[in-house]
């Protein structure tokens, strides 16, 4: 049972590129989210998924796009990538609304 | 507009001495209470959740959580504090029961000396 994976867990881009970080889940976890950590803003919150077939914008959906390809797996998508989306990027699920989530060890992305 | 708030970026303790950290928030409604630790180059661990009942709630690693509705605030607590205790903290609410959004707050940065 290996929870939330993600790939890669890190990741260098130069201004303009596109790269796709992916998260599975095998917890058959109805609720799938992406969130970005940076120093002194805790968590925000990108883009989520409620269900399988359904995607919402989070706080800070702008530059980003998401896919939720089936119940296990929730990829985030940067189409042109700019030096204000370095950060560690997270991929969380959950079971049941009032449920923890659990999260996926991160992904460190850089762009210069 | 609903927020989580902790007010402190750092707390100091000694090894042994009890540790507070400190979570208020500003939610409409019944919410449910969340507390992450989160260790160096590591996603968040659950450490313990408030949804009803007893006002002290025990979690993981010997952690408890006192809510209190007045002063809406839900802070993170343990007796006696181990150097391994060392880690980031972030609380996180849950605004509506049912919903999916979860709000997080900054994190607070726990140091044990020893």
């Amino acid at each position: 049972n290996a929870g939330v994976t993600q790939t890669p867990k890190f990741q260098v881009l130069k201004t303009g590129q596109s790269m796709t970080l992916q998260c599975a889940q095998d917890m058959n976890h109805n609720s799938m989210y992406w969130y970005r950590q940076d120093p002194g803003m805790g968590l925000r919150l990108i883009y989520y998924s409620a269900s399988e077939g359904t995607t919402d914008k989070g706080e800070v959906p702008n530059g980003y796009n998401v896919s939720r390809l089936n119940k296990r797996e929730f990829s985030l998508r940067l189409e042109s990538a700019a030096p204000s989306q370095t950060s560690v990027y997270f991929c969380a699920s959950l079971g049941t609304g009032g449920s923890e989530q659990y999260f996926g060890p991160g992904t460190r992305l850089t762009v210069t | 507009a609903q927020s989580v708030a902790q007010p402190e970026d750092q707390v100091n303790v000694a090894e042994g001495n009890p540790l507070t950290v400190k979570c208020t928030y500003s939610v409409s409604g019944n919410p449910y209470l969340f507390w992450y630790v989160q260790y160096p180059n590591r996603g968040l661990q659950f450490l313990l959740k408030y949804i009803t009942g007893d006002n002290l709630v025990k979690g993981s690693y010997g952690f408890e959580a006192e809510f209190n509705k007045s002063q809406t605030s839900f802070h993170l607590k343990k007796p006696s504090a181990l150097v391994s205790d060392s880690a980031l903290y972030f609380c996180a609410v849950s605004p509506v029961s049912g919903t999916y959004k979860y709000i997080f707050g900054t994190g607070t940065r726990l140091k044990v000396l020893a």
